[in-house]
């Protein structure tokens, strides 16, 4: 299984309601990654979890709020968002640093098209 | 600064013809680089994966070079086919926390 499984597809939400985006891997990997992508531009990373543990925060806005319940999953709670928010959030998961680095490779899953009214 | 630059922006083929996309890169400390193909509202799918020892890798009609010494890498298409019509990123991978280094991409239609 060399999937990445994100769910939901596509979310329409307001700008006072909270969800979230959840994430799923059965790879063993035990880095998990959130990127956003706007509209023809290239992903742009948001969250690193290793071990479970938060390691990178590129200065998101605390209206993201990323939680990694177990190896597997991946969840990016939200509340409060704007309308320039709307994009597609993309999850990915590798091999970490304890590893072979050499040939890990990032899986990414098809993203969740979020998009606030 | 680590960057990862592609070129060209856009490219337009016919069905059929060959073309070659070029990527440019200065992360370091390097680990590995990719090529991904990213349909429009989907999530990237990896092509293949290139670390600083290989030269050349090919998967079906995709064939990816690297040369580590001018930090290049191109993705060749041959026989291209209408699926073919997606955007390709360049991805490198630096060693620090796998962080991950996205090129713009190039954004390829092919016309029947």
């Amino acid at each position: 299984d060399t999937e990445v499984t994100q769910t939901p597809k596509h979310l329409v939400m307001g700008m006072t309601n909270k969800k979230s985006l959840k994430c799923e891997q059965h790879m063993g990997h035990r880095a998990m990654y959130w990127y956003k992508q706007k509209a023809k531009k290239p992903p742009e990373l948001m969250f690193v979890y290793s071990y479970e543990k938060l390691s990178i925060n590129e200065s998101v806005p605390s209206r993201f709020s990323p939680e990694c319940p177990n190896s597997s999953l991946l969840n990016l709670h939200l509340h409060a968002l704007q309308p320039e928010d709307s994009a597609l959030y993309l999850c990915a998961s590798s091999a970490t640093g304890r590893t072979n680095l050499m040939n890990t490779e990032a899986f990414f899953g098809q993203g969740t098209r979020l998009t606030v009214v | 600064k680590n960057q990862v630059e592609q070129s060209p922006q856009s490219l337009i083929i016919l069905e059929g013809k060959n073309c070659t996309l070029q990527c440019n890169y200065t992360v370091s400390p390097f680990s590995n680089l990719r090529w991904y193909k990213q349909d429009t509202g989907r999530g990237p799918v990896s092509l293949t994966i290139m670390t600083f020892s290989e030269n050349t890798k090919s998967n079906g009609r995709y064939t990816a070079t690297l040369d580590a010494d001018t930090k290049q890498s191109s993705l060749h298409i041959t026989a291209s086919q209408l699926s073919d019509s997606a955007s390709y990123i360049c991805v490198a991978r630096g060693s620090t926390l796998g962080r991950l280094y996205f090129g713009r991409g190039t954004q390829l239609t092919v016309w029947p």
